[in-house]
Formats: C-alpha cells, sequence, structure tokens
C-alpha cells in the first residue's frame, strides 16, 4: 500500500530554535514535495526533491532514497514560519500525489 | 516559480445554484490538472485528476455529475459544482503540473490560492 506518514503532527518551539519535520513513505517513488500551508491559506510549494539535498533561504529539505524517508529543517525559526507542512508523494509510475497528515508548526516568540 | 491562480478566491452561493471556479496556469502550459478539497483542518483530499482534451478521472465517491471539470485548453480547467448543497462548502484548492510528452518526467506541481465556498 502506498502510505506517506509524517511526524510530529505538532510541534511548539521558541523562535530561533532549529526545526525538523520528518515524512517516510513505503514504496519507491517519482518526487517527494515539501509544502507549506498558512491557516485559512492556499498551498505553497517549498520544494520538489528526488534526490539528494536542496536549500532555500533557511529552509532544507533533504532525501535519502535507500531509506524512503525525507527531512524539511528550518534553521533560525521565526513567528512567521508558524504554518502546517505537508509532505507530499507522487509514487513510481503515478500522476497523483499521496499526502501525509501534516505537521502543524508553532513558533512562540 | 510557476503560478497557478484561481477565481474566485471567496463564493458564497444559495443553495440549489451551481458555482464555476477556474484554475489558470499562468506561465506554463499545463497537461495535467488536479481539483481537491480541503476540510477544515484536514489535509487535501483529491477529487479528480484533468488532463487537457480528455475527461477528468474522478476518485472513488466523488460524484462526477455533481462536480463537472473541465480542461478545455493547456492553461484552463474549471470546477463546475452543481446544485450546491451546504455540504459543499469547502476549500477548493487546484495544482497544475507539466509532464513531458510521450513519458512522466516528474514535473513539479503547483498550487493555486483555492477557492472558499460557502452555499447557505
Amino acid at each position: 500500500k502506498n502510505e506517506v506518514e509524517q511526524s510530529p503532527q505538532n510541534l511548539t518551539a521558541q523562535e530561533g530554535e532549529f526545526i525538523t519535520i520528518n515524512c517516510s513513505y513505503s514504496v519507491g517513488i517519482s518526487a517527494l514535495h515539501w509544502l507549506q500551508q498558512h491557516p485559512g491559506g492556499g498551498i505553497v510549494s517549498l520544494f520538489m526533491l528526488s534526490s539528494g539535498k536542496k536549500k532555500h533561504g533557511r529552509l532544507i529539505a533533504t532525501i535519502n532514497i535507500q531509506e524512503k524517508h525525507s527531512s524539511l529543517h528550518i534553521t533560525a525559526s521565526h513567528p512567521r514560519d508558524s504554518a502546517v507542512y505537508i509532505c507530499a508523494v507522487r509514487f513510481t509510475g503515478a500522476q497523483k500525489l499521496v499526502f501525509g497528515q501534516g505537521t502543524r508548526l508553532t513558533i512562540n516568540p | 516559480g510557476a503560478v497557478v491562480s484561481q477565481h474566485p478566491s471567496r463564493v458564497i452561493c444559495k443553495s440549489g445554484t451551481s458555482v464555476k471556479i477556474e484554475c489558470r496556469s499562468l506561465d506554463f502550459q499545463a497537461t495535467t490538472m488536479f481539483w481537491y478539497r480541503q476540510f477544515p483542518k484536514k489535509s487535501l483530499m483529491l477529487m479528480a485528476t484533468s488532463n487537457e482534451g480528455s475527461k477528468a478521472t474522478y476518485e472513488q465517491g466523488v460524484e462526477k455529475d455533481k462536480f463537472l471539470i473541465n480542461h478545455a485548453s493547456l492553461t484552463l480547467s474549471t470546477l463546475t459544482v452543481t446544485s450546491a448543497h451546504p455540504e459543499d462548502s469547502s476549500f477548493y484548492i487546484c495544482s497544475a503540473t507539466s509532464f513531458a510528452s510521450g513519458r512522466r518526467s516528474g514535473g513539479e506541481q503547483y498550487f493555486g490560492p483555492g477557492t472558499r465556498l460557502t452555499v447557505t
């Protein structure tokens, strides 16, 4: 069964802390997306990965294909980073994305 | 990155009426568009996959006669909620991607900002 598991489901941290959100999936993939959604807002695509590591500003995404695992890191976290972060995977041979449950991140000032 | 727009961003309609939501890819040709529905504090639920020039493929449990999807061009897909009821009130999101002709190239999906539908 094609599954995507995210952890933690909820995460609260203080401003400035280093944040890690994890995503594991069950079988081979074509691509993995990290998405961000602010309350009441639309979805923003942060990264698409199929291997290795990508960095954009304070955000870093890594993927280990052998271990079927990806992480999203936020350095020097800020209250404006508070949002739901979603891991979404396109399994090999498929068109559609399978979504993780999302991680609700709250950064307190 | 590529931009996908949705219109309207917010709509309120009366029960029994129909509402059309547009999804446009502004700076690329989208061979495939996806329509999602999101309930409060829940993840996205895929409703249908729309390939340009062909009929949409609906997910199990989604009524195709109620949620009409048209993907008439490479930059526009529409979702029409017919005979809307209060239980259709939700946040509807589209995404667009482009797969290379003849094979799936692993194109990135770009999401629209969403449309909040309220049926009274």
